[in-house]
């Protein structure tokens, strides 16, 4: 089953405009992760946000992280055409043992930045 | 490094069918999993192993799903009988087992069409 949402479903943008995801989830977690999915190709880590960190920077991303409301958001600053890609994110039980790698996605978010 | 690889890239059957689909995880990775994506939706996990051991398949319908991972390297998912609702990109991952903060390589996926 899904863990959560994300919000919008689908999000169009101009070049240079700055894009923000949100994703909402269900259950403890040790950590949250986003991935991107470009039409037709596997998924590929953006940044990893432990449960105890609040934002996090990865060049043009920012990610933050609110566990007393369950929420998470992706920023994506001065957006290229190249970012065009479905977003999601991904949550980490804090169940431990072999259970820290049990991923759970969320629907994704449809970005399209147009040049 | 090399990545995930995965074998065919597309699949086209009649239903009732059989289908495998292979995996070859990174090099060193312990963990592999089989993830289900359906058009338009995020990854559902179906089967997580670690070496050659089934971690967790809750989700795996046993009655036409299978999937092993002899000698703790490549892996293969096997549909019989496929079912029209079967038809999803079939994404296999690899990851290092027991860290807490893991990430997911994944492959390019298998893109199963059941008409």
């Amino acid at each position: 089953s899904q863990q959560g949402e994300e919000d919008p479903q689908a999000l169009s943008i101009q070049e240079g405009e700055n894009a923000t995801m949100n994703c909402s989830y269900k259950t403890s977690i040790n950590n949250l992760q986003w991935y991107r999915q470009n039409s037709g190709r596997g998924l590929v880590h953006l940044i990893l946000i432990r449960s105890n960190e609040r934002e996090k920077h990865s060049g043009r991303l920012r990610v933050t992280l609110d566990t007393s409301k369950k929420s998470s958001s992706l920023l994506i600053t001065a957006s290229r055409a190249a970012d065009t890609a479905s977003y999601f994110c991904a949550t980490a039980p804090s169940a431990g043992g072999t259970s820290y790698g049990k991923l759970t996605f969320g629907q994704g978010t449809i970005l399209t930045v147009h040049p | 490094e090399a990545g995930v690889a995965q074998s065919p890239r597309y699949k086209i059957i009649e239903k009732r069918q059989s289908v495998a689909f292979w995996c070859n995880p990174i090099s060193g990775h312990a963990t592999l999993y089989w993830y289900q994506q359906i058009l338009g939706q995020g990854p559902k996990l179906l089967i997580q192993f670690q070496n050659n051991g089934v971690v967790d398949d809750s989700q795996l319908p046993k009655d036409r799903f299978s999937a092993e991972r002899l000698k703790g390297v490549d892996s293969t998912l096997k549909i019989q009988p496929a079912k029209l609702e079967d038809s999803a990109v079939y994404l296999c991952a690899s990851s290092f087992p027991w860290t807490k903060d893991t990430e997911a390589f994944f492959g390019q996926g298998t893109r199963l069409t059941v008409v």
